[in-house]
Parts: C-alpha cells; sequence; structure tokens
C-alpha cells in the first residue's frame, strides 16, 4: 500500500504565483481532506471531500485558495495568487467511511513564497 | 526580534523512562478520541484511538486513559526511545450531529535524551 501521495514535496515561488498541490488518496477511501500547518496556528483542516464532493470549505482561508476533486484517486489545491502568508506545509489526508475515523496523512508538501 | 507562534508543551525524558503526554477536551458529549504522532518532516500517523464506553486501552508500549469526569485524556508511552521523539495531538472528533471535522489539539513536543 503506497499509502496517501503528495507532490511535489517541497515548492518555493515568487509572491503572485499560481501553486499548484496534488494529492493522490489511498484507493478505496471515500473521504479526503486538505489540512495547513504553520508555527502559528498549528494544524488548521481547509476543506474535505466526500465522494469527490467538497463538503465544508468552511477553512478555507480565502478567495485566492481553490479544491477540486475530479475523481477518486486525484485532488488539487490552488492557490492563486500566492502571497507570503501562505507559506505552510500542506498536507492531504483521506480516510474510510466517516471523517470521524482514522485519517492517513501524506507526507506532506512544504511551501515557501518568497 | 521575538518570535512569536504556538507554544508547544514539552516533555523531555531519558531514554528507558515512561512518558505521559496530556490532553484535555472541552466537548463533554465527545464520544471518541485518536491520538497521532508527527515525526519531524513528515505528516501525522495514527496511534491509538478509545471510544468513551471505555478508560483505558492498551498497545503496543502505548496506552491511553480516559478520565470523563474532568475531561482529560493521558497517552502513556512504555520504555520510550528516540524513535519516540515526535509532536503527539489528540484529536477529537465531533460526536453524532455535530460538524464532521476532527479538530487537533496543538500538540506537545516530546524529546527523547540518549
Amino acid at each position: 500500500d503506497a499509502g496517501v501521495i503528495q507532490s511535489p514535496r517541497h515548492e518555493v515561488t515568487e509572491m503572485g504565483q499560481e501553486v499548484t498541490l496534488r494529492c493522490k488518496p489511498i484507493s478505496g477511501h471515500d473521504y479526503l481532506f486538505w489540512y495547513r500547518q504553520t508555527m502559528m496556528r498549528g494544524l488548521e483542516l481547509l476543506i474535505y471531500f466526500n465522494n469527490n464532493v467538497p463538503i465544508d470549505d468552511s477553512g478555507m482561508p480565502e478567495d485566492r485558495f481553490s479544491a477540486k476533486m475530479p475523481n477518486a484517486s486525484f485532488s488539487t489545491l490552488k492557490i492563486q495568487p500566492s502571497e507570503p502568508r501562505d507559506s505552510a506545509v500542506y498536507f492531504c489526508a483521506s480516510s474510510f467511511g466517516t471523517p470521524k475515523e482514522t485519517q492517513y496523512f501524506g507526507p506532506g508538501t512544504r511551501l515557501l513564497v518568497l | 526580534g521575538e518570535s512569536v507562534g504556538l507554544h508547544l508543551p514539552t516533555l523531555s525524558v531519558q531514554e528507558g523512562d515512561n512518558s505521559i503526554i496530556n490532553c484535555a477536551y472541552s466537548n463533554s458529549a465527545s464520544d471518541y478520541f485518536i491520538w497521532y504522532k508527527q515525526e519531524s518532516g513528515k505528516g501525522p500517523q495514527f496511534i491509538i484511538d478509545i471510544r468513551s464506553n471505555m478508560d483505558k486501552r492498551q498497545g503496543q508500549r502505548v496506552t491511553v486513559l480516559l478520565n470523563k469526569t474532568v475531561k482529560h485524556l493521558s497517552l502513556q508511552i512504555a520504555a520510550t526511545q528516540p524513535g519516540d521523539s515526535a509532536v503527539y495531538f489528540c484529536a477529537d472528533p465531533p460526536p453524532k450531529g455535530g460538524s464532521e471535522k476532527l479538530v487537533f489539539g496543538k500538540g506537545t513536543k516530546l524529546t527523547v535524551n540518549p
């Protein structure tokens, strides 16, 4: 089992550029979550999907952030335009059955916006 | 300048000692709790869970205790090893009917000294 796969692992970009983070959940999992982790705010849930449908996006900071899940095996988190305050580690996680059950996290994407 | 961020509780122990990490929760209706471990540069990983109809659950070298009266959880690690050095989070899934979000505590940083 490959686990949750995220790419890229590291991203350095300049302010104003578009950033796209990618996630492949564990096969068979029907919930997918995007989190952001910073020293200031800890681990924050941004959005989660169930069966490819966004269920709760109340954690998305602003309109510059968008997430999609076109199929059960792929999701993207896009930031456009990026700002230095978006610098963080972004995690994708997946689970099966309910969002309250054990979530399996990917290795994260470390984003630095200059 | 002075850095500002989350003040993570820290615990430093000697290799071979037992470790106890504590977590308080606020919702008396919470019925399920999960402990995650996050090693440096990695995503959180599931360690152990406990349901509210239990007071204690044991895993391999780990034990979780639940005190519903004072809304307190503890994670005990026996014979702590250097590989146990990580940040430990307790997560409190909402009870039935609540918002379907897993809320992570700010974490406790465990350092194991050889």
